[in-house]
């Protein structure tokens, strides 16, 4: 099936600084979604974003929504250990289409 | 609260078993999903259903099998033709007027 190129793959940074990973695709979205997934649990969606060209904020998240939909960004200021986990970007068409999943970003912060 | 339920969290089952994993929501999505996670992968669709008694095969679906009686229920089985069951699978439902999955918790197979 088809993926989203989600980059990076991994990254390990220090608690207190920023962190940027984004997505990129093929076909255009309608609709894209950022989701945290906590080791052992199932993922929890951050972010929604329905317009081409929207930035959106949820405390230190800001998500963008790509100006020719097909890629979006996700950055995390000021890390925190609970930042640590994998993030996923999702696509969406429509609503109620399958969504379309990025490999996910491992985020390992020390201390 | 509405949510979405999966047990067991953690499953230990022989080879050559089959084992079914229960997904139950109390959301009254119209939609549910499978997805195999490995580690350090991402997630792979196994089966989907838009509507009661009716499912697609994902990407994965060879070795599994899964059935969608009731609304709120969407069990998957893992069957002995799987040939490396052992991940953490993960449950998601959603409903057509609002984007995004909600996800269960996950349950962790692992077969010796």
């Amino acid at each position: 099936g088809q993926q989203l190129n989600q980059s990076p793959q991994s990254m390990f940074i220090q608690e207190g600084e920023d962190v940027s990973m984004n997505c990129t695709s093929s076909s255009i979205f309608n609709t894209w979604l950022w989701y945290k997934q906590d080791p052992g649990e199932g993922p929890v969606l951050l972010i929604a974003l329905y317009k081409a060209g929207e930035l959106t904020s949820n405390g230190r998240l800001t998500a963008q929504f790509g100006i020719t939909r097909k890629d979006s960004f996700l950055n995390i200021s000021a890390s925190i250990p609970s930042d640590v986990g994998i993030y996923f970007c999702a696509g969406q068409y429509t609503s109620g289409s399958r969504l379309t999943f990025g490999e996910g970003t491992q985020l390992t912060v020390n201390p | 609260d509405g949510g979405i339920t999966q047990s067991p969290k953690y499953l230990f089952r022989k080879e050559g078993q089959n084992v079914t994993l229960s997904c139950e929501q109390n959301l009254n999505h119209d939609a549910m999903y499978w997805y195999r996670q490995d580690p350090g992968q991402g997630l792979r669709l196994i089966y989907y259903s838009q509507i009661v008694n009716d499912f697609q095969k994902g990407d994965i679906a060879e070795g599994y099998s899964v059935s969608r009686e009731k609304k709120e229920s969407f069990p998957l089985t893992v069957t002995s033709a799987q040939k490396n069951p052992t991940a953490f699978y993960l449950c998601a439902s959603s409903i057509n007027r609002i984007n995004g999955y909600t996800f269960g918790s996950g349950t962790r197979l692992t077969v010796v």
